[in-house]
């Protein structure tokens, strides 16, 4: 079974500044890919970045950006410039492949501080 | 434009009434699944379906039924909902179990059981 742990529950960070959220996943699968999706207020789930487990470069999205480390199991989001927009729950989220089925962590709780 | 539906956005109902809730998308995707969201547990998979009439048990499914009559259409049924049930649930679909794509969400329907 996979299971992703989130060990931050809640976060803030000062408006354009730099903060750094927390991942790691445990599995036995050699090909997943991890996500990072937003969920703000509306509780729409949106999709932040993607990488996928067989690439060694880190995937970058605008002022989104992670930091994968396979051996270690760790899958880090770093948000540069936070903007206020930003202020969310964030969850980190496995995908084994093939089947397409999910694993989510627990969340963290992102306020960004004008 | 491209998009999961779901119907109804939001549901108070008493333990035991039995409820469906909808979820369809337009994109002709092969893969449908949901999901149900609660706090400090983040989204687990209640049920998947890889295609017509081909339907799995995701990581919680008692308690609920599925069925997949038609490709765009993938309805959750709670024959007799508990009040343990209360949570916010999600549909997603994508293109095909066997090759990565990206998953696309519903905007959520929470239920509450009293």
């Amino acid at each position: 079974a996979q299971t992703v742990t989130q060990s931050q529950p809640e976060m803030s960070v000062q408006e354009a500044e730099t903060v750094t959220l927390s991942c790691t996943y445990d599995t036995s699968e050699n090909n997943y890919y991890l996500f990072w999706y937003k969920q703000p207020p509306s509780r729409q789930m949106i999709l932040v970045i993607r990488q996928e487990a067989y690439k060694q470069q880190n995937a970058t999205e605008n002022r989104f950006s992670v930091n994968f480390q396979k051996a270690a199991k760790s899958f880090s989001l770093k948000i540069s410039d936070s903007q206020l927009g930003d202020t969310a729950m964030y969850f980190c989220a496995f995908m084994k492949h093939p089947g397409n089925q999910f694993y989510f962590g627990t969340g963290t709780s992102l306020t960004v501080i004008p | 434009e491209a998009q999961v539906t779901q119907n109804p956005r939001y549901l108070i109902t008493v333990t035991g009434k039995k409820l469906t809730v909808t979820c369809s998308q337009n994109m002709n995707h092969e893969y449908m699944s949901w999901y149900r969201q609660d706090p400090g547990l983040g989204l687990r998979q209640i049920y998947y379906s890889m295609n017509v009439e081909v339907t799995d048990k995701g990581d919680v499914p008692e308690g609920y039924k599925v069925s997949r009559k038609e490709k765009r259409n993938f309805p959750l049924i709670l024959e007799s909902p508990s009040p343990n049930q209360t949570s916010l649930y999600f549909c997603a679909s994508s293109l095909s179990y066997y090759t990565y794509n990206e998953q696309f969400f519903g905007p959520g329907t929470r239920l509450t059981v009293l």
